[in-house]
């Protein structure tokens, strides 16, 4: 099993500019998230999944979409990239209450 | 939402030496995980700990959901335990949904040889 992965690790953006950050896991979990980790802090919920179809928003959804058409896949949209979206993404995903399964992150710059 | 709050911010201890990294929360929670990020930003699950006591190897974890509070002791520490430790609580339900975790802001922990 390759787990949860990310793509691009690294991306930079000019002001404006839109993105597509990927997300796979192989592991058959229902539940899927998308983090963002600001430099210092702890992680914050963008938006979370509990099944294909199905998904909804964390503590910090604006600027942000999400999709999940298939139980492998759940990307996350940014439209019109801004500077205060300068920071770490992680996916992740579970089984149900205990969230075990990162990916090593996506290092966005938006300038 | 529910506040977390780590403590201590920073830790730095030499190789050997024991510690114990603190969580309070504002709320009831029906799930409580702390987590460990090694240098390299990977996040490592440690424990699944809404109540009661766990351990595994030189890491063990407390969680008394009365007095909304969490410990994790870490002993005999090695360089290798350096990182960011999280605490990171979901709410006991009053319309939250499954799967929303609260992370507090972390403890620094260095570990000199």
């Amino acid at each position: 099993n390759a787990g949860v992965t990310q793509t691009p690790k690294f991306r930079i953006l000019k002001i404006g500019q839109s993105m597509t950050l990927q997300c796979t896991q192989d592991m058959n979990h229902n539940y899927m998230y998308w983090y963002r980790q600001d430099p210092g802090m702890g992680l914050k919920l963008i938006y979370y999944s509990v099944g294909a179809g199905i998904t909804d928003k964390g503590e910090v959804p604006n600027g942000y979409n999400v999709s999940r058409s298939t139980t492998e896949d759940f990307p996350l949209r940014l439209e019109l990239a801004a500077p205060s979206q300068t920071s770490v993404y992680f996916c992740a995903s579970s089984t149900r209450k205990e969230l075990r399964f990162f990916g090593p992150g996506t290092r966005l710059t938006v300038l | 939402g529910i506040q977390v709050e780590q403590s201590p911010p920073d830790l730095i201890l030499q190789e050997g030496a024991n510690s114990t990294l603190r969580c309070n929360f504002s709320d009831s929670v029906n799930n409580l995980q702390w987590f460990h990020q090694n240098p390299w930003g990977q996040l490592i699950n440690l424990f699944y700990i809404p109540s009661g006591t766990k351990q595994n190897g030189r890491l063990s974890a407390t969680t008394v959901a009365t007095e909304r509070y969490s410990l994790l002791y870490i002993s005999s520490s090695q360089t290798t335990d350096s990182g960011v430790y999280f605490c990171a609580v979901e709410q006991a339900d009053r319309g939250s949904t499954l799967g929303r975790l609260y992370f507090g802001r972390g403890t620094q922990l260095t570990v000199w040889p």
